[in-house]
């Protein structure tokens, strides 16, 4: 079974400023691991991906994530933000022989500030 | 793009009430669908997993006769919240993958619960 973690459950950040959001996961078998981002009373969407190949990924909206397989950690990375980032990210993972069955971390506010 | 409509988006109803909610695949053909809450402030929770033509697999706690998937052909899910309750208001977010391209799966919009 496979479980994450995201370590900060709040992460408040001045606009302009580097920000990383961190992510742990935990399993037996190999994984795809995902970022996605909610904004208030809408659904997922995709910020990227690892599924194989480079170990830095990057994605939508300036994002970009590294895989790390010996830390088993997909934190995620943006060098400057800005307000309308301001949301909740969830890092999910899922398993590669499981049907894609995904589960997620608790979830990390980002707050941006002016 | 591959798209995943789920409906309705938002529903209100009265306490005792049995409400549908669909998950379809609009341009691809989906083996599996899953479906998940998301409670306010809240990450979302896997609730079942819906395979095209064979019974559901419930995740842990999750009462199956309170929540009935029916996933009757390759492109369509159906979730059934039996005599809703005010504790079942949520967010339900349906997911499906893709067949033919063996990629992770695709989200729905989500459906707003509430059960006065």
């Amino acid at each position: 079974a496979q479980s994450v973690t995201q370590l900060d459950s709040q992460v408040p950040v001045f606009e302009e400023a580097p920000v990383e959001l961190r992510c742990n996961y935990s399993s037996s078998v190999s994984v795809y691991l995902f970022w996605y981002v909610q904004y208030p009373n809408q659904g997922l969407q995709l910020l990227l991906k690892y599924l194989s190949g480079s170990t830095l990924v990057k994605g939508i909206n300036g994002f970009e994530a590294e895989f790390n397989k010996s830390q088993t950690s997909f934190h995620l990375r943006k060098p400057s933000v800005h307000i309308s980032d301001t949301a909740e990210y969830f890092c999910a993972v899922s398993d590669r022989g499981g049907g894609f069955k995904t589960i997620f971390g608790a979830g990390t506010r980002l707050f941006v500030k002016a | 793009g591959a798209v995943v409509s789920q409906h309705p988006s938002r529903v209100i109803c009265k306490s005792g009430t049995s409400v549908k909610i669909e998950c379809r695949s609009l341009d691809f053909q989906a083996t599996t669908m899953f479906w998940y809450r998301q409670f306010p402030k809240q990450s979302l929770m896997l609730m079942a997993t819906s395979n095209e033509g064979s019974k559901a697999t419930y995740e842990q706690g999750v009462e199956k006769d309170k929540f009935l998937i029916n996933h009757a052909s390759l492109t369509l899910s159906t979730l059934t919240v039996t005599s809703a309750h005010p504790e079942d208001s949520s967010f339900y977010i349906c997911s499906a993958n893709d067949r033919e391209s063996n990629q992770p799966q695709h989200f729905g919009d989500g459906t707003r619960l509430s059960i006065l």
